[in-house]
This record gives structure tokens, C-alpha cells and sequence, in this order.
């Protein structure tokens, strides 16, 4: 079972750059949600879906743009990379909401 | 400002010793969630804790959620080595559909 799968694993990016982070689920989950994880502040959500078409916003979402075209995925852009975007990036999904999120392995991103 | 604030940031024990950590909020939940991460990987699920007042074990792991489903506490007893990692409490304030996370405990525990 692949479960989350994220890519790239690790990004070194110039400021101003933009890029994809690719997230990919293959348990027909509804909900898919995008975090980034800084040293000391724990996991921020930045957007989530609840079903394909449907995105919102989370607690840091500027800098950021989400799709939802298909229930499998759920892309997260960097508009204009900025240095203070550096973070390590985890995708997730659940079921349905309150229920166990799976979490993929993580991007670490860097901005120079 | 974090919604969900956890309690102590850093913990260093022995091996064989007993901890308590704590994740507490001024807000309801409907239910919180338990995971440990490890370096390098994504958070694990733990355990989920939904009715006011309960408690769950889980081997040496005891987890208990506040009366008023504002706060829940994570016991270990006798930690090994194995136990090192992060542990974060998770929940849906107010039903958004919200998954919010705490900054989390990490946890060192030394032979």
C-alpha cells in the first residue's frame, strides 16, 4: 500500500522561484490537507479539502495556492518562493474529518 | 497564538522513569488526537480520545480526555528508549473541518 505519497522528498529553491509540491493518496480518502512544520511551532495547516472541487484555507495560507481536480490529488503551489517559506512540508489524509490522518514522508524545502 | 497548547516542550528522562505530558486549550473539542513522530518521518496516529472524561491505554500509554473536552493528558510509565520522539495532540476546534495541531512535547529518553 503506498498510502501519501509526496515528491520531491527534499527542493532547494532561488527566491522568487515557484514550484509544486506533488501529493498523491490511494485510499479514496475525501479529505487532504497541507502542513508545514518550523522548529518549535508543531504543524500549521495551510489549506485542506474536504472533496474534489473544494479547497479552503487553513491558519498560514499566503504564498500558497491549492487544487483539488481529483479525489487522488492535491497539489500545493509556491507562488513566489520567499526564504521565510523554508519549512518542511507534509501532505495528509483522512477519511473524513476527525478521523486518523495518514500523513506522507515529508518535503523539506529550502529557499535561498 | 497557539490553540492548542502542549506542555513541557522538551522533556529528558532516564529510562524506567514515568511522564506526563499535556495538551490544553480554551476551546472544545469534539475529539483530540494523539501522534508521535519520528526524525524524518510523518506523525503516526496514537490514539483518538472522543467522550468527555475518558481514558485509554495503550501498553504503557495512558491517555486522558479533560471533563469538559478542553484538555487531555498523555502518561507514560517506565519510558524506554523507544519512546523518543515528538508527540503533538491534534483536533477540529468548533467543527471547521480544521485538523489544528499543538507545537508538541519531544520526548528524549536515555539508557
Amino acid at each position: 500500500n503506498a498510502g501519501v505519497t509526496q515528491t520531491p522528498k527534499f527542493q532547494v529553491l532561488k527566491t522568487g522561484q515557484s514550484m509544486t509540491l506533488q501529493c498523491a493518496q490511494d485510499m479514496n480518502h475525501e479529505y487532504m490537507s497541507w502542513y508545514r512544520q518550523d522548529p518549535g511551532m508543531g504543524l500549521r495547516l495551510i489549506h485542506y479539502s474536504v472533496g474534489a472541487g473544494i479547497t479552503d484555507q487553513g491558519e498560514v495560507p499566503n504564498g500558497y495556492n491549492v487544487s483539488r481536480s481529483t479525489t487522488e490529488d492535491f497539489p500545493l503551489r509556491l507562488l513566489s518562493a520567499a526564504p521565510s517559506q523554508t519549512s518542511v512540508y507534509f501532505c495528509a489524509s483522512n477519511r473524513r474529518r476527525n478521523t486518523e490522518a495518514f500523513f506522507g514522508q515529508g518535503t523539506r524545502l529550502t529557499v535561498v | 497564538t497557539q490553540l492548542l497548547e502542549q506542555s513541557p516542550q522538551f522533556l529528558s528522562i532516564q529510562e524506567g522513569e514515568n511522564l506526563t505530558v499535556y495538551c490544553n486549550s480554551s476551546s472544545v473539542f469534539s475529539s483530540l488526537q494523539w501522534y508521535r513522530q519520528e526524525p524524518g518521518e510523518g506523525p503516526v496516529l496514537l490514539v483518538t480520545v472522543v467522550t468527555g472524561g475518558e481514558v485509554k491505554k495503550l501498553k504503557r500509554l495512558t491517555f486522558q480526555f479533560g471533563d469538559a473536552r478542553k484538555d487531555s493528558s498523555l502518561h507514560i510509565t517506565a519510558a524506554q528508549p523507544g519512546d523518543t520522539g515528538l508527540y503533538l495532540c491534534a483536533g477540529d476546534p468548533g467543527g471547521y473541518n480544521k485538523l489544528i495541531f499543538g507545537a508538541g512535547t519531544r520526548l528524549a529518553v536515555h539508557p
